[in-house]
């Protein structure tokens, strides 16, 4: 168990641009989480997989944001036409999918839009 | 839409004193569950909580879940410093398996 890694650690961005985050998580869970953070806050839901099926999209979450998990192992979420507001730490988490089971989080990833 | 409001947002305490940490929400979760996070960290889990009314230990924190499971606390005893991160809690929409964070709680305890 190598715990959930998440590339890269940190993302500098012009706004404008586009970036894509990897999630790697713990083998065999077949559910995986994304969420945002920003400082001091909770995290904020943006989606969730079981195994390769994208169960649900925030609503809050506009079309420049996009997630896949191809084969039901890794995840990438894409933000295509970043902006200085998608500032923030995007965290990845994933769960053996059993009831009550605990979510093992990434260390994240922290983008700034300049 | 579901939220869970934690208060209070922050609290600076001394080594030894004693804090309550409050997770509210007018919708019913299935399970919630207590983490930490550290700077630099992402969240880690502290304990889960299933039953209405349920009170869980750990070591110097008492976890405890609504009645109508739809709010719960979070005790600390004699905090020490090791104690100092965000406190978050998450409530899971029943048989979805999505989690809903709170506002989370900031805890520096003073040496």
């Amino acid at each position: 168990d190598t715990g959930v890694s998440q590339d890269p650690r940190h993302k500098i961005t012009k706004r404008g641009q586009n970036v894509t985050f990897r999630c790697d998580p713990i083998s065999e869970h077949n559910r995986l989480y994304w969420y945002r953070q920003t400082l001091g806050q909770g995290p904020e839901f943006l989606t969730y997989f079981q195994n390769e099926a994208q169960l649900e999209k925030s609503r809050l979450l506009s079309d420049r944001f996009s997630a896949e998990r191809p084969k039901g192992s890794f995840s990438t979420l894409e933000i295509q036409r970043t902006e200085q507001g998608d500032s923030a730490m995007y965290l990845c988490a994933s769960s053996s999918g059993k009831d009550n089971s605990p979510l093992h989080f990434g260390n994240g990833t922290r983008l700034t839009v300049t | 839409t579901q939220l869970l409001e934690q208060s209070p947002q922050f609290l600076s305490i001394q080594e030894g004193e004693n804090l309550t940490v409050y997770c509210n929400s007018s919708s019913v979760f299935s399970s919630l569950q207590w983490y930490r996070q550290e700077p630099g960290e992402g969240p880690v889990l502290l304990v889960t909580v299933v039953t209405g009314g349920e009170v869980k230990k750990l070591k110097r924190l008492t976890f405890q879940f609504g009645d109508a499971r739809k709010d719960s606390s979070l005790h600390i005893t004699a905090a020490q410093p090791g104690d100092t991160g965000l406190y978050l809690c998450a409530g899971e929409s029943s048989g979805t398996y999505k989690y809903i964070f709170g506002t989370g709680t900031r805890l520096k305890v003073l040496a």
